[in-house]
């Protein structure tokens, strides 16, 4: 099973970043996205979906629509410049599964 | 806060048995609706689910990971820890260990479930 994301995505700052990530057993299950800087581990930013933990910038918020979630990343800031990981079980739910990651260049 | 961190050799030899341990502070490992999980990552590559136990002793693990992987935990100690044998270069990555989230109305491994929070990580390099 696997889920796809677009390897990288470049926006200026203040405007909007949307990554992707599609799998087939998303209709059926939340999906989770973490944002990981150079040298830290990963921080989740969204979960279940569109839902966002506390510290977690409102500028940041997720979507889902069939077999793609999307994370939404309103008015960027050079800060965002990370790599951005969506998340969730095969359709049995006998394993976890990262995205390959999207690399969000804010230029 | 829940606090994590990994710690063991960084070098390992090929064909040897990668062992690591993770150190949990500000809250146990016994007794909590959590499972533990071990996730890794390949210098400049993406993310890679290892495994995770419950202090019941349940584990999951990758499915192609599975004949090398083992989680086990030290309670008295609030750790738990991954093996991994017969390494290879292949499995040069740094290591996180995770606490793992269940599905928040059934509390069960599978769907639904994500890691928060993460230790540091710690890279171990496999070579000769």
């Amino acid at each position: 099973y696997e889920l796809t994301q677009p390897p990288s995505v470049s926006v200026s700052p203040g405007q909007t970043a949307s990554i992707t990530c599609s799998g087939d057993a998303l209709p059926q299950q939340y999906a989770y996205w973490y944002q990981q800087k150079p040298g830290q581990a990963p921080v989740v930013v969204i979960y279940k979906d569109n839902e966002r933990p506390s510290g977690i910038p409102g500028r940041f918020s997720g979507s889902s629509s069939g077999t793609t979630v999307t994370l939404t990343i309103s008015g960027v800031l050079t800060e965002d410049e990370a790599d951005y990981y969506c998340q969730s079980a095969d359709s049995s739910g006998t394993y976890q599964v990262f995205g390959g990651g999207t690399k969000l260049t804010v230029l | 806060q829940l606090q994590l961190q990994e710690s063991g050799p960084g070098l390992v030899k090929p064909s040897e048995t990668l062992s690591l341990t993770c150190t949990v502070s500000g809250g146990s490992i016994r007794r909590s609706s959590y499972y533990w999980g071990w996730i890794r990552q390949p210098p400049g590559r993406g993310l890679e689910w290892l495994g995770s136990f419950y202090y019941t002793g349940t584990t999951h693990y990758n499915p192609s990971l599975k004949t090398r992987v083992t989680i086990s935990i030290d309670m008295s100690n609030n750790q738990f820890s991954l093996k991994l044998g017969s390494v290879t270069a292949a499995d040069t990555a740094v290591y996180y260990c995770a606490r793992h989230v269940p599905d928040s109305l059934t509390g069960s491994f599978g769907v639904n479930n994500y890691f928060d929070p993460w230790g540091q990580g710690t890279l171990v390099t496999v070579s000769s």
